[in-house]
């Protein structure tokens, strides 16, 4: 079992709905989350990040934090064609050596 | 800041040959991470750098891999002998220590090396 799992994908949504985008980890002990989002071909770059429960809302995205749950969330409000990427979530690990552990990412598809 | 900087961007080579990867971190950034990315196992971490210092390598995946920071400015990251299976984007990162005291927690990617081995 990966640390960090998300679904592949693809996601479709038409343009102005929302996208709900999810991820779950399996260490008890991360305490901070990341989303990051890759363009075809590009590096990833970072949108947004989370350390308490509830939610953090930033212009158009909201991430979600569930730490019983091990969940993690980021929604998409008013998607554009431009949001169509793939959306990589990683947990900040305290086991071992401190670092990031990516998911796979999921691929969202945005259509006009 | 112009950003990190990683070359090539693009490297084809033979299965054996040696290959060499190079990374300029972001100026100041104390944390310097090499990534592998895959279509099949995503993006893996291979080793960090602290202060130039090797932190955990336990993402290398052989001792085929090696890398180095001799500066504060400067990483590589060599494959010898390269094979098929290292065809891969490798990408580096930097940060400076998260504000909670975690390290390399907002992580600045570079534009990656597409490494074909054929």
């Amino acid at each position: 079992q990966k640390e960090v799992e998300q679904n592949s994908g693809p996601l479709s949504v038409p343009e102005g709905a929302i996208a709900s985008l999810n991820c779950t980890y399996s260490d008890r002990g991360s305490q901070s989350f990341f989303w990051y989002r890759q363009y075809s071909g590009k590096s990833p770059e970072l949108i947004m990040f989370i350390y308490s429960n509830g939610d953090k809302e930033d212009g158009r995205f909201t991430a979600q934090l569930n730490k019983a749950s091990q969940y993690v969330s980021l929604l998409i409000r008013d998607s554009q064609p431009s949001d169509s990427a793939t959306y990589l979530c990683a947990g900040f690990t305290n086991t071992g050596f401190q670092k990031l552990v990516f998911g796979t990412g999921t691929r969202l598809l945005v259509s006009p | 800041d112009a950003g990190v900087i990683q070359s090539p961007r693009h490297e084809v080579t033979e299965m054996g040959q040696e290959v060499t990867l190079r990374c300029k971190p972001i100026s100041g950034h104390d944390y310097l991470f090499w990534y592998r990315q895959t279509m099949m196992r995503g993006l893996e971490l291979l080793i960090y750098f602290n202060n130039n210092v090797p932190i955990d390598d336990s993402g290398m995946p052989e001792d085929r891999f090696s890398a180095k920071m001799p500066n504060a400015s400067f990483s590589t990251l060599k494959i010898q002998p390269s094979e098929p299976r290292d065809s891969a984007v490798y990408f580096c990162a930097s940060s400076l220590m998260g504000g909670r005291g975690m390290p390399g927690e907002t992580q600045y990617f570079g534009p990656g090396t597409r490494l074909l081995v054929l």
